[in-house]
């Protein structure tokens, strides 16, 4: 069975530190993960995501993430943080040639301190 | 072009009313998602279609809930004798396919019962 587990369910970072949100996932087969993003007040954009092709996945906003299958984890990284990186991100696992079943983590919430 | 469109976006209602939530999907995409969005929970996944079946009802709370799709496009999820428990934000997503796809999410119709 599929699990996804987000480690922190808030973190804090000054503006322009480095962001680290971790996520673990558990899969039977072989995983495509996601990082999506939840701006106050805005509808859930993808971030990112990986599926079996280059295990460091660079997305927008200069967010990257590393598929590490011996680690199990898929964590999301940024150099340096922006005061507009303020949001929940949610770590997303679904199983290629599986019964499609999508899997959303419960949410890092980020906070961005000036 | 035009994305995932939700109606209404706001509905109030009396606790023991029913209510219908519509979701149009991104002309094109045959799998349509319905997830549940409560304060601090997370996003709980409900229901799934590809095409016009729905091979995972399991995410379901309670059979006063249900969903259909037709026309591979137009879905709706249906709350029967609505409970203050049920007040949430229903969130939509397309998908040109399942697994590896980019979901793309719609705003969403925040449900409160009164």
């Amino acid at each position: 069975a599929q699990s996804v587990t987000q480690l922190d369910s808030h973190v804090s970072v000054s503006e322009g530190t480095p962001v680290l949100l971790r996520c673990n996932y558990s899969s039977s087969y072989s995983p495509s993960l996601f990082w999506y993003v939840q701006h106050p007040n805005k509808g859930l954009q993808l971030l990112l995501k990986y599926t079996s092709a280059a295990t460091l996945v660079k997305g927008i906003n200069g967010f990257e993430a590393e598929f590490k299958k011996s680690e199990t984890s898929f964590h999301l990284t940024k150099p340096s943080a922006h005061m507009s990186d303020a949001a929940e991100y949610f770590c997303v696992v679904s199983d290629v040639n599986r019964d499609d079943k999508i899997i959303f983590g419960k949410g890092t919430r980020l906070h961005i301190l000036p | 072009g035009a994305g995932v469109s939700q109606s209404p976006s706001n509905k109030v209602t009396e606790k023991g009313k029913d209510v219908e939530l519509r979701c149009d999907p991104i002309s094109g995409h045959t799998a349509l998602y319905w997830y549940r969005q409560s304060l601090g929970q997370g996003l709980e996944f409900l229901i799934y279609f590809q095409g016009n079946s729905a091979p995972d009802k399991s995410g379901l709370p309670s059979d006063r809930f249900s969903a259909e799709r037709t026309g591979g496009s137009v879905s709706t999820l249906t709350i029967q004798r609505t409970q203050q428990e049920d007040s949430a934000v229903y969130l939509c997503a397309s998908s040109f396919g399942t697994s590896g796809s980019e979901q793309y999410f719609g705003p969403g119709t925040r449900l409160t019962v009164t």
